[in-house]
């Protein structure tokens, strides 16, 4: 079945610093990859996604994700941080014939001055 | 393009209560698809409908909880004699079918709460 692994449950970095958000996919075909992010008491915003071709994927807010096959890794990265990203962040993979997202469990990322 | 709207946004009840959300798709879009989040989760997978059909259940779907769709636009899904376990955020989503038409649109969900 597939899953998605998000190792970091709680990440902290400083306004300004770079980031990267860790992501596995576990699916045995070629995957379709998301990430949404999430503030509190809101719904799923998307800030990229991958299906085919270029690797390097560029999102919104100036977030950028890369896939790896060979690492069946999917992580997402910015260089600079801006306190307005502190946020829950969600990888996800869209499986089946019926399109449903799997996500995984999430990284809080807290931003301190 | 209003987005997907889904009401209540908050909902507080006692236990062994009924109650019942309702989503409004994106117009266009003829995939609808629920998910329940919990607290420090991802949002979990619970029903699809194409169209007015619901094609998809998860196992989480109990017997207590049933969604419709009955003219292929807004959906509900009702959760009857509920229970403590309950409490969490229902999403709804929806998109207009085909992986190349994919993301699926969120809504900013109801928050159900068990007293």
């Amino acid at each position: 079945a597939q899953s998605v692994t998000q190792p970091d449950i709680h990440i902290t970095v400083s306004e300004g610093a770079s980031l990267e958000l860790r992501c596995n996919y576990s699916y045995g075909a070629t995957p379709y990859l998301f990430w949404y992010v999430q503030s509190p008491g809101q719904g799923l915003q998307l800030l990229l996604k991958y299906f085919s071709g270029d690797t390097l994927v560029q999102g919104i807010k100036g977030f950028e994700a890369e896939f790896k096959r060979s690492q069946s890794s999917f992580n997402l990265r910015k260089p600079s941080v801006h306190w307005s990203d502190a946020a829950e962040y969600f990888c996800a993979v869209v499986t089946g014939g019926y399109q449903k997202v799997t996500f995984g469990t999430g990284t809080k990322l807290q931003v301190i001055p | 393009d209003t987005g997907v709207s889904q009401n209540p946004r908050h909902k507080i009840t006692k236990r062994g209560q009924n109650v019942t959300f309702r989503c409004d798709p994106i117009s266009e879009h003829n995939r609808l698809y629920w998910y329940r989040q919990t607290l420090g989760q991802g949002p979990e997978f619970l029903t699809y409908f194409q169209n007015e059909a619901q094609l998809e259940k998860s196992r989480l779907l109990s017997d207590r909880f049933s969604a419709e769709r009955p003219k292929g636009s807004f959906s509900t899904l009702e959760i009857q004699r509920t229970e403590q376990g309950d409490s969490a955020m229902y999403l709804c989503a929806s998109s207009s079918g085909g992986l190349d038409n994919q993301p699926q649109h969120f809504g900013d969900g109801t928050r159900l709460s068990i007293l």
